[in-house]
């Protein structure tokens, strides 16, 4: 079946800029996060959310960072006032179940490059 | 979560197991064992995970000492597109979704 799909693949953007990356989680998945990985670097864990809330968004950096998931499926995350800082790749992933043991299936992530 | 320590690299000849050790000697009662990889430009992929028991599944067999201080992931017969870095990740149930990564394993396997 489909993966978790997120678009664009890539993303070059100025500094200062705003930007939004989306993120299509596999069908009938309730749990969603939000991954970013730094070159070199594994994944931090961002955002997760389960149905429509987020519920714990302890990993976004500051409040320029943004995530929704209105309808409980499809996610968005929002980056305001974009910094060099801010390149890497951002990891959607989602699961069965928020809690327990349901593994994570990652999508193949945004590359995020500010110029 | 507990910390895990893996060696930063492994090479394996193809066909042959690979065996991808993980210490984690500081796990509790309620935390799981959960490995991913993560090939060059894409995401990272479940591959298994246990607690106690060992566990295989048709990717890889994953074997958990008896004080579950450590753990061996096992690729029976390496293939070069399990060219990947492995990455080891303690968990507990209640939070398997905030997953620390860490540096993992690059493990390369040769013709």
């Amino acid at each position: 079946g489909a993966g978790v799909s997120q678009t664009p693949s890539n993303k070059v953007t100025e500094k200062g800029k705003y930007v939004e990356l989306r993120c299509d989680p596999i069908s009938g998945h309730t749990a969603l996060y939000w991954y970013r990985q730094s070159l070199g670097q594994g994944p931090e864990f961002l955002i997760y959310f389960q149905g429509t809330g987020a519920a714990d968004d302890s990993g976004l950096p500051n409040d320029r960072f943004f995530a929704v998931r209105p309808e409980g499926s499809v996610s968005t995350l929002k980056i305001q006032r974009t910094e060099r800082g801010d390149s890497a790749v951002y990891l959607c992933a989602s699961s069965l179940y928020g809690q327990g043991e349901s593994p994570l299936h990652f999508g193949n992530g945004t590359r995020l490059t500010v110029t | 979560d507990a910390k895990t320590t893996q060696p930063p690299s492994m090479d394996c000849a193809e066909g042959r197991a690979a065996n991808l050790p993980c210490n984690h000697s500081t796990i509790s009662g309620n935390e799981y064992v959960y490995w991913y990889r993560q090939i060059h430009s894409q995401g990272p992929q479940y591959i298994i995970h246990g607690l106690k028991n060992n566990e295989t599944n048709e990717m890889a067999s994953l074997i958990i000492t008896e004080d579950r201080k450590s753990s061996t992931l096992i690729l029976p017969h390496a293939t070069l597109r399990d060219t990947a870095v492995y990455y080891c990740i303690v968990s507990s149930g209640g939070s398997n979704y905030k997953l620390t990564f860490g540096k993992g394993t690059l493990l390369t396997v040769n013709p």
